[in-house]
């Protein structure tokens, strides 16, 4: 199975300032025939279900603000939000859709500072 | 608009079965796979099984395998989660979710309760 790891944690972030979580899966999840990694993005607020944020590790979902964008391959993941808003408060996960069992990582929690 | 909506939580004994139901609207059932997802309480996600657009494949996380089935009838669009020999540690929000590998679209949840 694949395992997903996130880093940090969590973090506090100014309003206005950029947010970076990194995401590593234990696998690389480039698939070579089409030379797409399989590695999604999703946010999560309280009591709320998750939401996609990007898919193809960089694929910002429709009507996803452009502050957030998804960059790298292979085993290693960001996750930028490159100006903090109050709105974007959450927990942040990664997944692997490359090979099932589908794995999350743990998840990063974003708080105002 | 894509809706999900679960259904069939509650609370049940552990070792007894429960079944859950997901019923869809707003987008073409039979040609998209389907998740289940799970979030213990202030835990993270956990994703639990996957069906194909017609239902011939099927896929389970570890921890479920040979005791959940995940299983669709697309003339009633409805998805559905069998849960036989539950424990305190199924004990989660069973999200409904659509998508093939990842999920762009996920329903409110239904909490499954295992206590005696």
């Amino acid at each position: 199975d694949i395992v997903m790891t996130q880093s940090p944690d969590s973090l506090a972030v100014s309003l206005g300032e950029r947010a970076t979580i990194n995401c590593k899966s234990s696998q690389s999840v480039l698939y070579s025939s089409d030379n797409k990694n399989y590695l999604a993005w999703y946010q999560q607020k309280p009591g709320q279900p998750p939401k996609l944020l990007i898919y193809w590790a960089s694929t910002r979902e429709s009507g996803v603000p452009d502050r957030f964008s998804g960059s790298g391959s292979g085993t290693d993941f960001t996750l930028t939000i490159s100006s903090l808003q109050a709105e974007d408060v959450a927990v942040y996960y990664c997944q692997q859709y490359y090979s099932t069992p589908f794995t999350f990582g743990p998840g990063t929690k974003v708080d105002i500072k | 608009q894509v809706q999900l909506v679960e259904s069939g939580g509650g609370v049940v004994q552990p070792g007894r079965s429960l079944r859950l139901s997901c019923a869809a609207s707003g987008f073409t059932f039979s040609s998209n796979g389907m998740h289940w997802v799970r979030q213990a309480p202030d835990k993270g996600l956990e994703w639990v099984a996957v069906i194909s657009n017609d239902g011939r494949d099927k896929y389970y996380a570890d921890s479920v395998k040979g005791r959940f089935t995940i299983s669709r009838d697309n003339s009633k669009n409805t998805l559905y989660l069998q849960m036989n020999s539950l424990s305190a540690a199924d004990t989660a929000v069973y999200y409904c979710a659509k998508g093939k590998g990842f999920i762009d679209y996920w329903g409110q949840g239904t909490l499954v309760t295992a206590s005696s």
